[in-house]
């Protein structure tokens, strides 16, 4: 076990749902960042918050979105979703900015969208 | 951006073998290339890492070379175990950003 918790395990939707994802990172940990897993492109960054901010950006949809709050829970908000959307999604939390050292991952959410 | 290549995809090796996977990066302001071990159904679990000040790192039967002049490294498995069956990626890192390489998939048969 991570330290890190993901919600919910599983999600089934329809396209053109909205949906949103919840990440608790390891307790003290400052980042969170999420990734997105396909079957075939592998492990794709999507973002990163430290501290409440938005820290970087990477392969991230403009019909996803994401905050980190106060408490530094994370969430991820998925909308007008497709049938590709359909992947596993991971967060992993560190303690400092990132860059260097190891990224804890949560056990993820697997959303299918039919 | 970063473009992380990850090869084989797919590799098997008798129990007892070796085991090497090979990542090419394409920014040279990456300085931080960690390994990821996925067992099936299971999240990614890092295993080792290496900085780029550094050319090699050893932890017991997992060891990791750089070089950063060619922009490549490699994740050396020795004595391999059943146990060592799952998908591996490697990862570059400048700033802030991950890139992963697109994952080898590692089967030991006993």
């Amino acid at each position: 076990d991570s330290g890190v918790t993901q919600t919910p395990k599983h999600l089934i939707t329809a396209t053109g749902q909205r949906v949103t994802l919840r990440c608790s990172p390891r307790s003290g940990d400052l980042s969170v960042y999420w990734y997105q897993q396909s079957l075939d492109q592998g492990l794709q960054f999507l973002i990163q918050y430290y501290n409440g901010e938005e820290r970087a950006k990477g392969n991230i949809l403009e019909r996803f979105s994401a905050q980190q709050f106060p408490d530094l829970h994370s969430e991820l908000n998925l909308s007008s979703l497709e049938l590709g959307d359909s992947a596993l999604y991971f967060c992993a939390s560190s303690p400092g900015t990132g860059g260097l050292g190891e990224q804890y991952f949560g056990p993820g959410t697997r959303l299918t969208v039919t | 951006g970063e473009n992380v290549e990850q090869h084989p995809s797919t590799l098997s090796v008798q129990e007892g073998d070796s085991a090497v996977i090979k990542c090419t990066y394409s920014d040279s302001a990456s300085n931080y290339f960690p390994w990821y071990k996925q067992e099936l159904g299971k999240r990614p679990q890092l295993i080792i890492d290496i900085r780029s000040n550094v050319g090699e790192k050893k932890d017991q039967r997992i060891a990791v070379t750089l070089n950063k002049t060619a922009k490549h490294f490699s994740l050396h498995i020795t004595e391999t175990q059943p146990e060592d069956s799952a998908v591996y990626f490697c990862a570059a890192s400048a700033g802030n950003q991950f890139y992963f390489g697109t994952g080898t998939s590692l089967t030991v048969i006993p």
